[in-house]
């Protein structure tokens, strides 16, 4: 069975700061995976996926997420934190093989604080 | 511009009272879910569609109900069944095929009075 585990509930960083949220997944097959975004009481928008066509995903916002198979991981990073980053953010793996339904199971999710 | 919408916002239910969430999508897409998430528990799914008149349990659809008679509408009854309703309820869809994202609406918050 396919999981995600978001290490950190929430993470704090200084605005200007590096921004590193974790990310380790369980997939006995080649995953699909997705970063979202999470603003209050607001939906979940897409900020990068992973699809096998590059380890290193750029996504929006000047985020970007690094595919590591022998780490089981997809830690994402972005090299400078903005006021504007502050939110939720959740991982999620899809097998690819729903056979016409595309099946997400998603991380806990880990909210990011970023302070003056 | 395509998207999803869910309605209402916010939404109240009373002891016994059965509710509906409406989720209306204008992406063409195939497929829809339900999830519903509450404080630290990320999203649990609770029934997802991969075509008109076609439905499927989730994870957690024990006291809620769904339709779907049009391609683009993806109702939630949340029934007086649910003994925990509170929660903020997400509808989602995507191209019916395996490994594509999933495009979410702003949510509906459901409290009991």
């Amino acid at each position: 069975a396919q999981s995600v585990t978001q290490l950190g509930s929430h993470v704090s960083v200084s605005e200007g700061a590096l921004v590193l949220l974790r990310c380790n997944y369980s997939s006995s097959v080649p995953p699909y995976l997705f970063w979202y975004v999470q603003y209050p009481n607001q939906g979940l928008q897409l900020l990068l996926k992973y699809t096998s066509a590059a380890t290193l995903v750029k996504g929006i916002n000047g985020f970007e997420a690094e595919f590591k198979k022998s780490e089981t991981s997809f830690h994402l990073t972005k090299p400078s934190a903005h006021m504007s980053d502050a939110a939720e953010y959740f991982c999620a793996v899809s097998d690819g093989r729903s056979g016409g339904y595309n099946k997400l199971i998603f991380g806990a999710g880990t909210r990011l604080a970023v302070h003056p | 511009d395509g998207g999803i919408t869910q309605s209402p916002k916010y939404l109240f239910r009373k002891e016994g009272q059965n509710v509906t969430l409406s989720c209306e999508q204008n992406l063409n897409h195939d497929a829809m879910y339900w999830y519903r998430q509450d404080p630290g528990q990320g999203l649990r799914l609770i029934y997802y569609s991969q075509i008109v008149n076609d439905f499927q349990k989730g994870d957690i659809a024990e006291g809620y109900s769904v339709s779907r008679e049009k391609k683009e509408s993806f109702p939630l009854t949340v029934t007086s069944a649910q003994k925990n309703p509170t929660a903020f309820y997400l509808c989602a869809s995507s191209i019916a095929q395996g490994g594509q994202p999933q495009h979410f609406g702003d949510g509906t918050r459901l409290s009991i009075l």
